[in-house]
């Protein structure tokens, strides 16, 4: 199956410091999906985007088509931002079974 | 709306014990996945529903058996469990619009130990 790689793994910084979390993956899709996981808790969708750029709050998306990469910035980090970041797609062709998941990237922010 | 809701919230089996993973959610969607979560690896599909009446194979079924006799509901059955099958169990819906498909919405997700 087609691969969907997040970068970094794992990542911890300050409050207040930019945050970067980037996701590759191989070959054309429709959409990508960016979510969010915290600590023992449920999956919540964060942005659906198929070309340029969204912005919700201090969290914005963008994505690379030709590159095949997106990243997800976090600006003025808070301590309720740790949560693990999940990054999936959906391959052009896909049917109702085609999000591909990334393994996630496990973002601390600490005061 | 309480969205996507799942029962149990933890569980505990024994080998060869069965039991049913209910998932209900009050959007009308048509369609509903069952995904599981294992330290270290990326959701996985293991069953899928496109609507009431209809189930299909993801990516991890084997062990597994599902029914959607409702809209609003997708089971999840173990019929013989075993401690491969410890995970997390997460519920989703999702729905198409203008010929695409959108979100998925999860549930709060199901704790399942099996000894």
């Amino acid at each position: 199956k087609n691969e969907v790689e997040q970068s970094p793994q794992n990542l911890t910084a300050q409050e207040g410091e930019f945050i970067t979390i980037n996701c590759s993956y191989s070959v054309g899709i429709s959409a990508l999906h960016w979510l969010q996981q915290h600590p023992g808790g449920g999956i919540v969708s964060l942005f659906m985007l198929s070309s340029g750029k969204k912005k919700h709050g201090r969290l914005i998306a963008t994505i690379n088509i030709q590159e095949k990469h997106s990243s997800l910035h976090i600006t003025a980090s808070h301590p309720r931002d740790s949560a693990v970041y999940i990054c999936a797609v959906m391959y052009s062709g896909g049917g109702a079974d085609g999000l591909t998941f990334g393994k996630g990237t496990h973002l601390i922010i600490q005061p | 709306n309480a969205g996507v809701t799942q029962t149990p919230k933890f569980r505990v089996l024994k080998t060869g014990q069965s039991m049913t993973l209910l998932c209900a959610q009050d959007m009308n969607h048509e369609y509903m996945y069952w995904y599981r979560q294992d330290p270290g690896m990326g959701l996985r599909l293991i069953h899928y529903s496109v609507g009431e009446g209809t189930t299909a194979k993801g990516e991890v079924p084997d062990g597994y058996n599902v029914s959607r006799l409702k809209k609003q509901n997708f089971l999840l059955g173990l019929e013989s469990a075993a401690p491969s099958q410890t995970s997390v169990y997460f519920c989703a819906s999702s729905f198409i619009a203008g010929g695409h498909y959108n979100e998925q919405f999860f549930g709060p997700g199901t704790r399942l130990t099996v000894l």
